[in-house]
C-alpha cells in the first residue's frame, strides 16, 4: 500500500537552532517527492521537487534530500517567519499526489 | 499574477444539503486538481480535471462531482452532505506539460456541515 509517513508530528525549536524533518515513503514508481509549506488557514506553497536519490535541492534556510526510503527537510538557524507546517507529498505516475500528515513547525524568538 | 483564486472562503451547510465550490486557476495553468484536507490531516486527491474532462479520480464516492469550463476554471459539487464532509477543500492548479513544477494551491473553502 502507498503510504508517506511525517515525523515528528510537531516540533519546537528555539531561533538558531537547526534540525531536521522527515518523510518516509512506501510508493511505487516514484515520479518525484514534493515539499510543501502551509501556513494556518492557507494553500500548501509549493518548496521543493526532488526526483532521484541523492539528490538536493536548497531555499535560503531549507535544504531537502532525498534516499530511497526517505527524504529529509532540513532547517538551518530557523527564525519565527520559517514556523508553519511542513508537508511532503509523493507522485505516482499519473496525476495524484500523496499526502503525510505533516509536520507542525513552531520556531520561538 | 493572481494565483488560484477559491470562493467562498467559508461555508456553513446543513447535512443532506449540496454545495457547489468555485476555483479559478492560475493565469496560464489548464489543470485543475481538487483536495479535502480534514484538520490535522494531509490533503486527499478528490479528482483532476484537464482538457474539460475528470482525467483521474481519488478515492472518493460519486456524491462528490466536478465540472471544468472552457476557460479552465472549475467547480466542486458535493450532494448529499454528510457531517464527515466538513474540511478544507483546496484547490491546485498546474500546466499539464510542466508537471514537475508541482502546483499552485488556492486558499480554500472551509466546510462546515452541521
Amino acid at each position: 500500500e502507498d503510504q508517506v509517513t511525517q515525523s515528528p508530528e510537531a516540533l519546537r525549536l528555539q531561533e538558531g537552532e537547526s534540525s531536521s524533518l522527515n518523510c518516509s515513503y512506501t510508493v511505487s514508481g516514484l515520479r518525484g517527492l514534493f515539499w510543501y509549506r502551509q501556513d494556518p488557514g492557507k494553500g500548501p506553497e509549493f518548496l521543493f521537487t526532488l526526483y532521484s536519490a541523492g539528490e538536493e535541492k536548497e531555499k535560503e534556510r531549507l535544504k531537502a534530500t532525498l534516499t530511497k526510503k526517505e527524504s529529509f527537510l532540513h532547517i538551518t538557524a530557523p527564525k519565527p517567519e520559517d514556523s508553519a507546517t511542513y508537508l511532503c507529498a509523493a507522485k505516482k505516475p499519473g496525476n495524484q499526489f500523496y499526502f503525510g500528515t505533516g509536520t507542525s513547525l513552531t520556531v520561538i524568538p | 499574477d493572481a494565483g488560484v483564486t477559491q470562493s467562498p472562503t467559508h461555508l456553513i451547510k446543513t447535512r443532506g444539503q449540496q454545495v457547489t465550490l468555485r476555483c479559478s486557476p492560475k493565469s496560464g495553468h489548464d489543470t485543475v486538481s481538487w483536495y479535502q484536507q480534514a484538520l490535522g490531516q494531509g490533503p486527499q486527491f478528490i479528482f483532476q480535471y484537464y482538457e474539460e474532462e475528470e482525467r483521474q479520480r481519488g478515492n472518493f464516492p460519486d456524491r462528490f462531482s466536478g465540472h471544468q469550463f472552457p476557460n479552465y476554471s472549475s467547480e466542486l459539487n458535493v450532494n448529499a452532505l454528510l457531517l464527515g464532509d466538513s474540511a478544507l477543500y483546496l484547490c491546485a492548479s498546474s500546466l499539464d506539460r510542466d508537471r514537475g513544477r508541482g502546483y499552485t494551491f488556492g486558499s480554500g473553502t472551509r466546510l462546515t456541515v452541521v
